[in-house]
């Protein structure tokens, strides 16, 4: 159990749905990063949170997602008006060291 | 090109053989992660390193930074370590001095009893 805890763990949802996702970091732990991994691939990077506030965006993440992390702890990430080309695990990770990373299970999307 | 690739994309083996995964990178890097992966998506990091060797049970992890290759080991392999081992890296940056990780597309490892 590395701690770090993600809900849901499943969602499928209609395309042009909304979607929520949420991520609860291992305490303490000042960064937290959200990735994206589509079968087949490794994990992609989408954005960096050190504490509240937001440090990097990749081009990944369109202007219809967003991700929150309002209080330095956990963190939401939001799509609107969801495609099939979301479908794709989600993943988070904290840390609160150097270059050390703990991974939450992921939620896993699937887009109809 | 990816700035991560491994090798092999994937591998059968029989239990009890000595396995090698490698991951090689473009450009310099701060650390490098191995990373597991089982079906249903959970990644655990399994080692971290910047230099030299890890061990950790039948598991082992070596670095060049020089030649900017990694390699995992797994000794008398057995059919729990199935699974996908994904090479991970600190790259110098995307901008702005986040320290996102980047994958390779990981290795899926198949041993058979």
């Amino acid at each position: 159990d590395t701690g770090v805890s993600q809900d849901p763990r499943h969602k499928i949802t209609k395309r042009g749905q909304n979607v929520t996702f949420r991520c609860d970091p291992i305490s303490e732990h000042n960064r937290l990063y959200w990735y994206r991994q589509t079968l087949g691939q490794g994990p992609e990077f989408l954005t960096y949170f050190q504490n509240e506030a937001q440090l990097e965006k990749s081009r990944l993440l369109s202007d219809r997602f967003s991700a929150e992390r309002p209080k330095g702890s956990f963190s939401t990430l939001e799509i609107q008006r969801t495609e099939q080309g979301d479908s794709a695990m989600y993943l988070c990770a904290s840390s609160g060291g150097i270059n050390e990373q703990f991974f939450g299970p992921g939620t896993r999307l699937t887009v109809l | 090109k990816n700035e991560v690739e491994q090798s092999p994309q994937n591998l059968t083996a029989q239990e009890g053989e000595f396995i090698t995964i490698n991951c090689s990178y473009s450009v310099g890097i701060s650390a490098l992660h191995w990373l597991q992966q089982h079906p249903g998506g959970g990644i655990v990091s399994l080692f971290m390193l910047s230099s030299g060797k890890k061990k950790h049970g039948r598991l082992i992890a070596t670095i060049n930074i020089q030649e900017k290759h990694s390699s995992l080991h797994i000794t008398a392999s057995h059919p729990r370590d199935s699974a996908v081992y994904i090479c991970a890296v600190y790259l110098p940056q995307r901008g702005g001095g986040a320290d996102g990780l980047t994958f390779g597309k990981g290795t899926h490892l198949i041993i058979q009893p």
